[in-house]
């Protein structure tokens, strides 16, 4: 158990719906970052939070957006929903470790649209 | 040009071979070079980190990093069924808890008992 939760485990939706996908990092944890895995791209970074900040940003599309909280969880939201959405979805959390960004998964959100 | 690129899979071998994964990437501001391991419904785990070139080795696993190359290689010696899982290999430019990871798409080994 990496102490990186995730919620929910699965979600099923319709096309055009909205979420909103849950990451409570582990403890002095500062770090988020949100990935993307489908069998075909592999795992593509979308966007990091660092205490509260956009720190960097990736292939994310516009139609999504994050934000972390002041008690450090962040939430991905995903709008306007499409089949080609459908991906497990992973949050990260890192803190400085001997110069190494040691980044814990969380156990993902697999998120299907239909 | 991607900026990780990461051999396409899968891969099968028997117990007890050594097992090769490898990764070029385009980038030579890269400097921390990490391999993660990924369970079947699990998140990704790391396995082990290189800082700049050079082996590092822990236990059945050896980490090797050539930036003139812009190469890095994961052996794993005397593979296990254990070891059957995605592995993906990460690189970041900096360090510390604000620095992205910028991972290649990873290749699933199977490890034939």
């Amino acid at each position: 158990d990496s102490g990186v939760t995730q919620t929910p485990k699965h979600l099923i939706t319709a096309t055009g719906q909205r979420v909103t996908l849950r990451c409570s990092p582990r403890s002095g944890d500062l770090s988020v970052y949100w990935y993307q895995q489908s069998l075909d791209q592999g795992l593509q970074f979308l966007i990091q939070y660092y205490n509260g900040e956009e720190r960097a940003k990736g292939n994310i599309l516009e139609r999504f957006s994050a934000q972390q909280f002041p008690d450090l969880h962040s939430e991905l939201n995903l709008s306007s929903l499409e089949l080609g959405d459908s991906a497990l979805y992973f949050c990260a959390t890192a803190r400085a470790a001997q110069g190494v960004t040691e980044a814990f998964f969380g156990q993902g959100t697999r998120l299907t649209v239909v | 040009q991607k900026e990780v690129e990461q051999d396409p899979g899968p891969l099968s071998v028997p117990e007890g071979a050594i097992v090769s994964l490898n990764c070029t990437y385009s980038n030579s501001a890269f400097q921390y070079f990490m391999w993660y391991r990924q369970y079947s419904r699990k998140g990704p785990e790391l396995l082990m980190y290189t800082y700049s070139s050079g082996n590092k080795e822990d236990g059945r696993f050896t980490a090797q990093v050539d930036k003139s190359s812009k190469y890095i290689s994961l052996f794993i010696r005397d593979s296990q069924p254990s070891d059957s899982a995605t592995y993906l290999c990460a690189m970041s430019f900096g360090y510390g808890a604000n620095s992205k990871l910028t991972f290649g798409k990873g290749i699933t080994l199977s490890v034939r008992p």
